[in-house]
């Protein structure tokens, strides 16, 4: 298992330019998070999908961001345009959930943006 | 939504058992305590988690006290492997469907082991 796959790892963009980070969530996980984490405000919940429906993005700062989940292997946070306070560690996580039971969150390494 | 109270910082000796405290007096019968940690330059790490019950894991140990208000994550020997930052994270039911609930963090706990 090769776990929370992000892409890319580090990300240096210049403001106004259109950002696209990836996730690879672990097979059989039916739902998957994105986290934005920085120093002044921690570990946030941008959006978060469940069998690839977003079931809440009232996490996501605002519409310059956004997010898909087009298949059960896949999901994308695309930020249009970037600016600088948008620099962050951003993090995908998965998860099985039966609605009842609790299973753990598996995180991904984190992709690092800069935005200069 | 549920909140969890920490120390910002504790230190440990290597080998020694730690005991991180969390309190969560609003908790609600329903919801799961949860422990996450990160280390430095890494992503969150699952640790463990619980309703009721002390559960142990190959990683550490929880036990919740008996009115649910509190509870303390205890690594029986810390290495310097565990300095990191330790989340105690109170399950937000926000979807009643199939598939995974919400977890809101906060600020953690950050372990310091000293040689």
């Amino acid at each position: 298992d090769a776990g929370v796959i992000q892409s890319p790892r580090h990300e240096v963009t210049e403001m106004g330019q259109e950002v696209t980070l990836r996730c690879k969530p672990i097979s059989g996980h039916n739902s998957l998070f994105w986290y934005r984490q920085t120093m002044m405000r921690g570990l946030e919940l941008l959006i978060y999908f469940n069998n690839n429906v977003p079931i809440d993005d009232s996490g996501m700062p605002e519409d310059r961001f956004s997010a898909k989940m087009p298949n059960a292997s896949f999901s994308t946070l695309k930020i249009q345009p970037s600016e600088p306070r948008d620099s962050a560690v951003y993090f995908c996580a998965s998860s099985f959930g039966t609605g009842h039971y609790d299973y753990g969150y598996t995180f991904g390494s984190g992709t690092r943006l800069t935005v200069v | 939504d549920a909140k969890t109270t920490q120390p910002n910082s504790m230190e440990s000796n290597e080998e020694e058992p730690v005991h991180l405290p969390c309190n969560h007096s609003t908790i609600s019968g329903t919801d799961y305590i949860h422990w996450y940690r990160q280390l430095p330059s890494q992503g969150p790490e699952y640790v463990i988690h619980g309703l009721t019950s002390n559960v142990n894991n190959r990683m550490a140990s929880l036990a919740i006290a008996e009115d649910r208000k509190s509870s303390t994550l205890i690594l029986h020997r810390a290495t310097l492997r565990d300095a990191a930052v330790y989340y105690c994270i109170l399950r937000v039911l926000a979807y009643s469907g199939a598939g995974s609930y919400q977890l809101t963090f906060g600020k953690g706990t950050k372990l310091s082991v000293i040689p």
